[in-house]
């Protein structure tokens, strides 16, 4: 199993602004997942970040406004850059130490 | 889209009734998983039942698989106000480690 520290829960911020969001986890996995759940809805795969390469991204999302660091096999960031209220959402991190997948509380954005 | 399908997108029932949801998806794969979220927070993985298995329990829940329809479903037996949440099914593939999730369930129970 995993347990995974996530920050901020939540936040409110402004048009135009950007907001990073951490994960910490209390063991050293290689794969990290980030989520995105729109209000009401599923969660939908952001990208998967490895440690010591560049975060492959799913259809639909850009690195330059989703940014992504994994500096190490237990810490990553997601930054949601120049914000829109379409980003309000739910981010979650992830990891697998297998098949199953352990999620960090998530980061309740709301853009004004 | 890959994504499954989940019904009912809403379910509520009294408390010690049984819950059915039911979850449909659209590849082949290795396993298919089920999991809750409470007032949209963090998920909580609940059960993995592999592709080659027709049926696993795990206390009050029963997981069933039907591949060949491409469907699986969640039954949680004997309810409880405290299993009020969001149930979704999530399927993988290959070795990515990436998982697909499903629309989800609200389910309420009433005490």
């Amino acid at each position: 199993s995993a347990v995974i520290s996530q920050k901020p829960s939540r936040d409110i911020c402004q048009r135009g602004t950007s907001l990073t969001i951490q994960c910490q986890v209390d063991s050293q996995v290689t794969m990290m997942f980030w989520y995105r759940q729109q209000p009401g809805q599923s969660l939908t795969l952001i990208a998967t970040a490895n440690q010591g390469s560049e975060a492959t991204y799913e259809s639909g999302f850009v690195i330059d406004k989703f940014p992504i660091s994994r500096p190490n096999l237990t810490f990553s960031t997601l930054t949601v850059s120049n914000m829109s209220p379409e980003d309000s959402s739910i981010y979650l991190c992830s990891v697998t130490t297998g098949e199953k997948l352990f999620f960090g509380s998530g980061t309740q954005l709301s853009v004004l | 889209s890959q994504q499954g399908e989940e019904d009912p997108q809403a379910l509520s029932i009294q408390e010690g009734e049984n819950a059915t949801m039911n979850c449909s998806y659209k590849t082949s794969i290795n396993n298919l998983q089920w999991y809750r979220q409470n007032s949209g927070r963090g998920l909580v993985h609940l059960i993995l039942i592999r592709s080659n298995e027709r049926e696993k329990h795990s206390g009050r829940l029963r997981v069933t698989l039907d591949t060949s329809k491409k469907s699986s479903s969640l039954l949680i037996t004997a309810s409880r106000a405290a299993d009020t949440a969001s149930y979704f099914c999530a399927h993988g593939s290959g070795n990515t480690g990436k998982l697909i999730f499903g629309q989800g369930t609200t389910l309420q129970v009433k005490p």
